[in-house]
């Protein structure tokens, strides 16, 4: 089975451009969540999107958005673009049944953004 | 999330069994310790979790206190690859093991 594959891996952009990262969750799996890593935050939960419909949201501005396909590939998008934006953004996917605690999230290899 | 506290760091050798401890006081009844860890600059990868019952699976064993205030993640022969940081969660409810808060997790280092 393949895994969880993000792209770009790695990309440059400047302040106020934006950006849109794609993520293909492992074949079956229906949940897929969103994480920002950075050197002084860690890991932070960004958003879960499960059947097309967002389902959980952290505490992240309106700058940040994300979308899934009825494939349950997803999407996030960035705009304007800061300078703190600048992190690896990983994404993980889950079978994501809420009926039970399925526990087990799979994780990419991120896509690392450098906003200068 | 309830607050777990992982030492920031630990050493082992390798070949022995590396013991990872984590307090997580204010966990509730029904709330699961998962461990998660994260080789530099790859995404993090999940190893293992439970409720109360001790668990074991491939790649490590979980013990948790009866008062499941804390718990201990066992790598029975650690190797070099092992080194990481380990990350020990304890999302707030059932469905929400998909919205996890990470702390800062304890970097492990496998010697030679």
């Amino acid at each position: 089975k393949a895994g969880v594959t993000q792209t770009p891996r790695y990309l440059i952009k400047t302040r106020g451009q934006q950006v849109t990262l794609s993520c293909s969750p492992i074949s079956g799996h229906r949940s897929v969540s969103w994480y920002q890593q950075t050197p002084g935050q860690g890991l932070q939960f960004l958003f879960e999107y499960f059947s097309e419909t967002q389902r959980n949201k952290g505490n992240f501005p309106g700058r940040f958005s994300g979308r899934q396909f009825s494939n349950s590939r997803s999407e996030m998008n960035v705009s304007t673009l800061e300078l703190g934006d600048s992190a690896l953004y990983l994404c993980a996917s889950s079978e994501g049944d809420r009926g039970q605690r399925t526990g087990e999230l799979f994780f990419g290899e991120g896509s690392r953004l450098t906003v200068l | 999330d309830a607050k777990t506290t992982q030492p920031p760091s630990m050493d082992c050798a390798e070949g022995r069994a590396a013991n990872l401890p984590c307090n997580h006081s204010t966990i509730s009844g029904n709330e699961y310790v998962y461990w998660y860890r994260q080789i530099h600059s790859q995404g993090p990868q999940y190893i293992i979790h439970g409720l109360k019952n001790n668990e074991t699976n491939e790649m490590a064993s979980l013990i948790i206190t009866e008062d499941r205030k804390s718990s201990t993640l066992i790598l029975p022969h650690a190797t070099l690859r092992d080194t990481a940081v380990y990350y020990c969660i304890v999302p707030p409810s059932p469905g929400s093991a998909r919205q996890l808060t990470f702390g800062s997790g304890t970097q492990l280092t496998v010697l030679p």
